[in-house]
């Protein structure tokens, strides 16, 4: 079946430095990949969508400066989490479209900013 | 605009007993309804989905829902409960055909009792 790698899985960092997340689907193309964040015991708020060659598309209230999307190839989208500070420490979820109206989750990265 | 509520954050059932996760959705549109189960520092996985075609659907794992439009419920069964169940299930709603934007519940955290 289809696999959604994420890396890393656990990311610890100091304040204001940046840090990439990657998402990669390993055996099928997506075109669309999505950004979530996950707050400790809460569900999934979509941060945005990222699709291949163009800009992502930002949920409202979410920075784009600060939380950059890249979607380089059909394999492969990364976020960035720039001048991260306490407050973006979280879980951090991607998934991918596999297949008709099917998503793939990746295993999620957390997050920790001290 | 869409919105999925889950009744109980928290659900304890004995092994073998009758598990039911309770999901209600408001859609303007035709709904499509996914259930999820998340394991403890792990990605989504995908349960089930209802896509406008049979109204009882099976899913993995013994789990199967119930799509009921004038209830507007989607509420997740499973006849007997199995340690291995005892995770984190998010209900999730998207506008239609052709929709990856889900709008996920708070979820509901199944504990199994032996």
């Amino acid at each position: 079946g289809a696999v959604v790698s994420q890396h890393p899985s656990r990311v610890i960092c100091k304040s204001g430095t940046s840090v990439k997340i990657e998402c990669r689907s390993l055996d099928f193309q997506a075109t669309t990949m999505f950004w979530y964040r996950q707050f400790p015991k809460q569900s999934l708020m979509l941060m945005a969508t990222s699709n291949e060659g163009s800009k992502a598309t930002y949920e409202q209230g979410v920075e784009k400066d600060k939380f950059l999307i890249n979607h380089a190839s059909l394999t492969l989208s990364t976020l960035t989490v720039t001048s991260a500070h306490p407050e973006d420490s979280s879980f951090y979820i991607c998934s991918a479209r596999s297949g008709a109206n099917v998503l793939t989750f990746g295993a999620g990265s957390r997050l920790t900013v001290l | 605009a869409q919105s999925v509520t889950q009744l109980g954050s928290h659900v304890s059932v004995s092994e073998g007993a009758l598990v039911l996760l309770r999901c209600n959705y408001s859609s303007s549109v035709p709904p499509y309804l996914f259930w999820y189960v998340q394991y403890p520092n792990q990605g989504l996985q995908l349960l089930l989905k209802y896509t406008s075609a049979a109204t009882l659907v099976k899913g993995i794992n013994g789990f199967e829902a119930e799509f009921k439009k004038s209830e507007t419920s989607f509420h997740l069964t499973k006849p007997s409960a199995h340690m291995s169940d005892a995770a984190e299930y998010f209900c999730a709603v998207a506008p239609g055909a052709g929709s990856y934007q889900l709008t996920f519940g708070k979820g509901t955290k199944l504990s199994v009792i032996p």
